[in-house]
């Protein structure tokens, strides 16, 4: 079974600095890895998704993250980060379940942007 | 806006009530997963249905079930509920049944409290 871990369950950061949200995973298999974004009182939304290919992938709202094949890892980056970008993100990881690509979630990083 | 609505945003019961919470997928969509959001489990995956046909079961108790009706419409019953049960419930859709990547859209959530 796969399993994702989130290293930080919150970041704090100043505005227009960078920022890295981490993300491992776990999987005998090959596997496709997203990240979520979560604003309060709102569902998920996809802010980008590694499939096949290149290995650093760039989303919505300047975000970007690096598949890395050998750690494990799917780290997400932001070079510089705006007050509207405080939220809750997920990684996630989805493998085929019985006919089914079923995303399993990490617990969450909270990013809080402050002035 | 996602496209997926929910029904109703807030619910509040006692224990050992039924409840019934309600999800509409995008317009064209045939796939609807089911998800549970609590402090302590984090983003759990319970139920996906495709096209009214049940497809994959994650981690949901016996005492929940889930519909997907010719409308495409679904509903996720949860009876005898306990404290634990409180929650937010998320609703997702998809275009294809999963057997390929398609993307999952997420509805808003329904909050669950059980006193």
């Amino acid at each position: 079974a796969q399993s994702v871990t989130q290293l930080d369950s919150q970041v704090p950061v100043f505005e227009e600095a960078p920022v890295e949200l981490r993300c491992n995973y776990s999987s005998s298999v090959s596997v496709y890895l997203f990240w979520y974004v979560q604003y309060p009182n709102q569902g998920l939304q996809l802010l980008l998704k590694y499939l096949s290919g290149s290995t650093l992938v760039k989303g919505i709202n300047g975000f970007e993250a690096e598949f890395n094949k050998s750690q494990t890892s799917f780290h997400l980056r932001k070079p510089s980060v705006h007050i509207s970008d405080t939220a809750e993100y997920f990684c996630a990881v989805s493998v085929p379940t019985g006919g089914s690509y079923i995303p399993t979630f990490g617990r969450g990083t909270s990013l809080i942007v402050h002035p | 806006d996602s496209g997926v609505t929910q029904t109703p945003k807030h619910l509040i019961t006692a224990t050992g009530q039924r409840v019934t919470l309600r999800c509409s997928p995008r317009s064209g969509d045939l796939s609807v997963y089911w998800y549970q959001q609590s402090l302590d489990q984090g983003l759990q995956f319970l139920i996906h249905y495709y096209n009214g046909e049940e497809r994959a079961k994650g981690n949901i108790l016996e005492r929940f079930s889930a519909q997907q009706f010719p409308d495409l419409h679904s509903e996720l019953n949860l009876s005898s509920l306990e404290l634990g049960d409180s929650a937010l419930y998320f609703c997702a859709s998809s275009e294809g049944g999963g057997s390929n990547y398609n993307e999952q859209f997420f509805g808003p959530g329904t909050r669950l409290t059980v006193l």
